[in-house]
């Protein structure tokens, strides 16, 4: 089974402060994506890689930036949090091959005071 | 730009009854996916559809695609309150392997 772990499920923060937020796959998978999720809006995709020291944006990077050093580990930084980055964060990950299936974190739930 | 658009976005149905959820999407795409989510967990993938005419069951649930139409539906038949949840449909971006997603639709299923 593909195992995607993030590395806290809730989280509350201060707006300025400089926010990580870690997601780790244990299944050696080529792609790895970061989405936020907010009620009526779906999921959108923020960041998402390809392979490592790669990245690509997503339909939403503004105020975030990724990192992606090892295979397993994909990082996302909200470099000065704002309010309106209160929102749900899914870390998921995939093959670069078909069916491009994508295999999902359980979350975290990340509030900005 | 691929749009994906569920309707309706919340159903609230007795048990027994049987009802379809439609997802759209807007640009040629050969790749469908639908995915449950639990109040308070993450995304569990149901299904994956892969080509034109695909028909994919689990229990209670089926799920089709038609690429010509460029819709998917997920059928519910007999309803049961386990199957209370959000579910999402996504779409592949076909040069990429971006998923764009709908905005989801809450099940609800009552006594």
């Amino acid at each position: 089974d593909v195992k995607v772990t993030q590395s806290s499920r809730y989280l509350v923060k201060r707006t300025g402060e400089k926010v990580f937020l870690e997601c780790v796959q244990d299944m050696d998978h080529e792609n790895m994506f970061w989405y936020r999720q907010d009620p009526g809006l779906g999921l959108r995709l923020i960041y998402f890689s390809y392979d490592v020291k790669m990245k690509e944006k997503g339909d939403i990077p503004e105020g975030y930036s990724v990192s992606r050093e090892k295979k397993e580990r994909f990082s996302l930084i909200l470099e000065s949090a704002s309010t309106n980055q209160t929102s749900m964060y899914l870390c998921a990950t995939g093959v670069a091959f078909f069916p491009y299936e994508q295999y999902f974190g359980p979350g975290t739930r990340l509030t900005v005071t | 730009e691929l749009k994906v658009e569920q309707n309706p976005l919340f159903l609230s149905m007795q048990e027994g009854k049987n009802y379809t959820i439609y997802c759209n999407y807007s640009t040629t795409s050969d790749r469908l996916y639908w995915y449950r989510q639990d109040p308070g967990k993450s995304l569990e993938s149901l299904f994956v559809l892969l080509s034109n005419g695909a028909v994919k069951q689990e229990g209670r649930l089926m799920a089709s695609l038609d690429t010509k139409a460029r819709l998917s539906t997920l059928h519910i038949t007999a309803a049961v309150h386990d199957l209370s949840a959000t579910y999402f449909c996504a779409v592949d971006t076909r040069d990429t392997d971006k998923l764009i997603f709908g905005t989801g639709t809450r099940l609800q299923v009552f006594p």
